[in-house]
């Protein structure tokens, strides 16, 4: 059964803070892994696609990185504001099979003025 | 270019009953994914169709079952609804240039939410 783990469940940072997810994935059959934003009463939106191993993105105040081989990604955010405020998603694309797509259950960011 | 839509918003259905959810993908995209989503979880993998063929599914009942069509909108039925079908079911469509580059990132539509009475 293929898991996507993420950590923590929840965060509660103040304004200008950094802080850092992680996303803990299968280390076979891998084909990407992608992050996603999810704000209350909107549709999911796509932060970053990686995947090739040691992978490094960045948008804005916001990065990714990527280990294929031991199986794990973090999501950075610079000087945390409001706005960033929502759900961070994570998914594990690969193949068993079939596609398959695997969505971790989130990290809950809440951002403080 | 209009973005992915799904309908209805909202459906209210008994236990046993038939559902089908629709959605139209964004201009240009060929594969679509559907999800469930419940409460406290992250989306669950449905299924996943590239030009009109099942291409992935995950652990779900055959009673979930898709359509895609050629202009690239789909459906997702569900058959014999139980309790636990409540959840928000999301489409995303993705443009498929090859195996390479088979995980595009996924344009999501709003969702719609099933209740099951």
């Amino acid at each position: 059964i293929l898991n996507v783990e993420q950590s923590p469940q929840s965060l509660h940072v103040q304004e200008g803070d950094s802080t850092n997810f992680t996303c803990s994935f299968p280390s076979s059959n891998f084909y990407a892994l992608h992050w996603y934003r999810w704000e209350t009463a909107k549709s999911p939106e796509a932060l970053f696609v990686m995947t090739l191993n040691g992978d490094e993105k960045k948008k804005g105040r916001i990065s990714a990185t990527l280990n294929t081989k031991e199986g794990y990604s973090y999501l950075y955010i610079k000087g945390s504001q409001p706005e960033d405020s929502a759900t961070y998603l994570c998914a594990f694309g690969g193949y068993t099979g079939g596609f398959k797509t695997i969505f971790g259950a989130g990290t809950r960011l809440f951002v403080k003025a | 270019e209009t973005g992915v839509t799904q309908s209805p918003t909202h459906l209210i259905k008994t236990r046993g009953q038939q559902v089908t959810l629709r959605c139209s993908s964004q201009s240009g995209h060929n594969t679509v994914s559907w999800y469930q989503q419940a409460l406290g979880q992250g989306p669950q993998f449905i299924f996943q169709y590239y030009r009109e063929e099942e291409n992935g599914r995950g652990n779900f009942p055959p009673r979930f079952s898709g359509l895609q069509f050629p202009n690239y909108s789909s459906e997702l039925n569900v058959n014999a609804l139980e309790l636990d079908d409540s959840a928000l079911y999301l489409c995303a469509s993705s443009p498929w240039w090859s195996s390479a580059g088979a995980y595009n990132e996924q344009f999501f539509g709003p969702g719609t939410r099933l209740t099951v009475l």
